[in-house]
């Protein structure tokens, strides 16, 4: 039973391309959470949500749009892809707006883009 | 600024060997901190809080507000802690900011 699935596990697209990634979570949690890995494996938040509410925007391009369509689902939209957007993306969710004292978030497998 | 370090990008010891994984913060006021393992074709999870003052696995965190560390510590290395740890500090706005993370490696 997963708790936190994404999908696609792989991406592999051209610049300039729009792609997206989904995620949906069966924890029943309020809040859901996107973070990038980075080559050296940073690991940054970009955004969050909490019941279809953006509470977390990191300094993110605005090619990247997140969409919570309901509290189980947040995808994941680039446009005009960039080399340097080349990552794993990870999902996560928590059950309260923020991680607070349990600081758990429960993570996806993460998803890897490559552009090339 | 609030922030995590985690100097070592990779440590590698021998199996039986004492572990210490370091971690320094940067908060004012009282620190909220986590170790996170993700184990090879694993998902990224919580090992272990602070508050909890917990030992998981043989693991053992210490806050020293002093030296601001959480350093995590285990005294017999095995070779199935082998992954990557990261530690993490929630925020003042409810984010959980992690370290660049460390790889550990433990050889037979």
């Amino acid at each position: 039973d997963t708790a936190v699935s994404q999908t696609p596990k792989y991406l592999v697209t051209q610049m300039g391309n729009d792609k997206s990634i989904k995620c949906e979570q069966n924890l029943g949690h309020d809040t859901m959470y996107w973070y990038k890995q980075d080559s050296k494996k940073f690991l940054k938040i970009m955004f969050s949500y909490n019941n279809k509410e953006l509470i977390i925007n990191e300094t993110v391009p605005n090619r990247f749009s997140p969409k919570s369509p309901d509290k189980a689902h947040l995808n994941l939209h680039i446009n005009s892809l960039e080399l340097g957007d080349s990552a794993v993306y990870f999902c996560a969710s928590s059950q309260d707006r923020t991680p607070s004292h349990t600081g758990e978030l429960f993570f996806g497998e993460g998803s890897r883009l490559t552009v090339l | 600024a609030q922030r995590v370090t985690q100097p070592e990008k990779l440590l590698s010891v021998f199996k039986g060997a004492p572990v210490e994984l370091k971690c320094n913060y940067s908060y004012s006021g009282s620190p909220e901190l986590f170790w996170y393992v993700q184990y090879s074709r694993q998902r990224l999870q919580l090992l272990l809080r602070h508050i909890s003052r917990e030992s998981i696995k043989g693991f053992t965190a210490d806050l020293n507000k002093g030296e601001t560390s959480f350093h995590l510590k285990k005294p017999f290395a095995q070779e199935e802690d082998s992954a990557m740890y990261y530690c993490a500090l929630l925020s003042n706005t409810g984010k959980l900011i992690f370290g660049q993370g460390t790889t550990l490696q433990v050889k037979p």
